[in-house]
């Protein structure tokens, strides 16, 4: 069992938007800002797309963004294109381990 | 641009060691921490183990804590990981994982490598 919870798959159409939610606890996503998404496509290497909740890296599309409330980190994509189908991973710092992750949510763009 | 090629995965028996490495190009090596990921079959990543840029700080998942050792060479811009005693659990694809910070702790997974496999299997 993943340290921090997501859901186990989403779907969503073309143009469409979705959220990913990654919850955790006091002493990770909801204790500090280091809360981080990955995109990972069948046999190729992940690819960071949010870090710090809600950066943006050089070169990421305009339509990832995160957020967190709480003991919840979310990741949200926007105007879904098939390149989006793919699994993303939350992580996030913690203070007992130091990192976890999520257990992976699967998105399918219908 | 940053790259990062990891080797030394194979099929290797229960018990037995491996030594995995992993070659940085593209950005100041010794100016980063590092870290090693895996991603088991059938199941989500799981971080293994970081160290910090100048070596001074390690720090292990707790199921490879006491079997895995990481290390760096900073004239050589490369990363190890020493596997002992290997469990068929530990079966999984192994990236290495650039810091933009030069801590293990805090920051975020910046460039990732495509992989090696470890197979651990009788």
């Amino acid at each position: 069992q993943s340290a921090l919870t997501q859901p186990a798959s989403v779907s969503g159409s073309p143009g469409q938007s979705i959220t990913i939610s990654c919850t955790g606890t006091s002493s990770d996503v909801g204790g500090y800002n280091y809360v981080s998404w990955y995109q990972q496509h069948p046999g190729k290497a992940p690819k960071l797309v949010i870090y710090d909740v809600s950066k943006r890296p050089s070169g990421v599309s305009n339509r990832f963004s995160g957020s967190k409330s709480g003991n919840t980190a979310s990741l949200s994509i926007a105007g879904l294109q098939a390149e989006d189908e793919a699994t993303y991973y939350c992580t996030a710092y913690s203070s007992s381990s130091p990192w976890v992750f999520g257990g992976g949510t699967t998105l399918t763009v219908l | 641009e940053a790259q990062l090629v990891e080797s030394g995965g194979g099929l290797v028996q229960p018990g037995r060691s491996l030594r995995l490495s992993c070659a940085a190009s593209g950005f100041i090596f010794d100016d980063k921490a590092m870290h090693w990921v895996r991603l088991a079959p059938g199941k989500g990543l799981e971080w293994v183990s970081g160290i910090s840029s100048n070596s001074g700080t390690t720090g292990y998942a707790d199921s490879v804590k006491g079997r895995f050792t990481i290390s760096r060479d900073n004239a050589k811009n490369s990363l190890y990981l020493q596997m002992n005693s290997l469990r068929v659990e530990d079966t999984a694809v192994y990236y290495c994982a650039n810091s933009p910070l030069t801590t293990v702790v805090r920051g975020y997974f910046h460039h990732w490598g495509q992989g090696t496999l470890v197979t651990v299997s009788s």
